[in-house]
């Protein structure tokens, strides 16, 4: 399978503990977002990549929050001290130029 | 800001009856519209899109969509639904000129009765 995969497929962690989710794009896909979908809702924008730079964050996205990708291949996604409110899906898509975005199948993480 | 509606949240049908979704959008700038469905237990899957030309797009499993720019909407069509389309539908938008970012429906849970 050549699509987006992402890891975990599901986390569960303790209120203040850090996780990390790791997403691999498409290979030559050059453009990657983290989204969080909450029940109920539809996905929400965190963050945007262009090859490694980080271009634009949303302002969902506090300071516990960080996302790298470095050599713009796979990127991460770190939330520390967790908190209840950040239970969610954690979906990460890519795309190349001005193709549609592809998504991963999630990383569904549960704050206990 | 941008935004996009979605009127209705939870639709029930009976196999072979036909499918409208509503979807608006929010933005005075030139828009990219999507269509995503997420069948149970699986990942969003690019249903259709409209980026410019025939405002009526068709897509995969006999959906299409209609783009009418002055009312701002991006509905969702099938003539007979299926069982199997039994699935949530998210409306998304992205604005032309920033980084591709999608702006997502809140959207539609359609369960389609055998």
């Amino acid at each position: 399978d050549t699509g987006v995969s992402q890891d975990p497929r599901h986390k569960i962690t303790k209120r203040g503990q850090n996780v990390t989710f790791r997403c691999d794009p498409i290979s030559e896909h050059n453009r990657l977002y983290w989204y969080r979908q909450t029940l109920g809702q539809g996905p929400e924008f965190l963050t945007y990549f262009q090859n490694e730079a980080q271009l634009e964050k949303s302002r969902l996205l506090s300071d516990r929050f960080s996302a790298e990708r470095p050599k713009g291949s796979f990127s991460t996604l770190e939330i520390q001290r967790t908190e209840q409110g950040d239970s969610a899906m954690y979906l990460c898509a890519s795309r190349h130029s001005r193709d549609t975005q592809y998504f991963g199948p999630g990383t569904r993480l549960t704050v206990l | 800001a941008q935004s996009v509606s979605q009127h209705n949240h939870h639709v029930i049908l009976s196999e072979a009856a036909s499918l409208e979704l509503g979807c608006n959008y929010s933005y005075g700038g030139t828009v990219n519209l999507f269509w995503y469905v997420q069948y149970p237990g699986q990942h969003l899957q690019l249903l259709l899109k409209y980026f410019s030309g025939d405002p009526l797009v068709k897509g995969i499993k006999g959906f299409e969509a209609e783009f009418i720019k002055s009312k701002f909407s991006f509905n969702l069509r099938k003539p007979s639904v299926q069982w199997s389309d039994t699935a949530e539908y998210f409306c998304a938008v992205n604005a032309q000129s920033n980084t591709g970012k999608l702006i997502f429906g809140q959207g539609t849970t359609l369960q389609v009765k055998p």
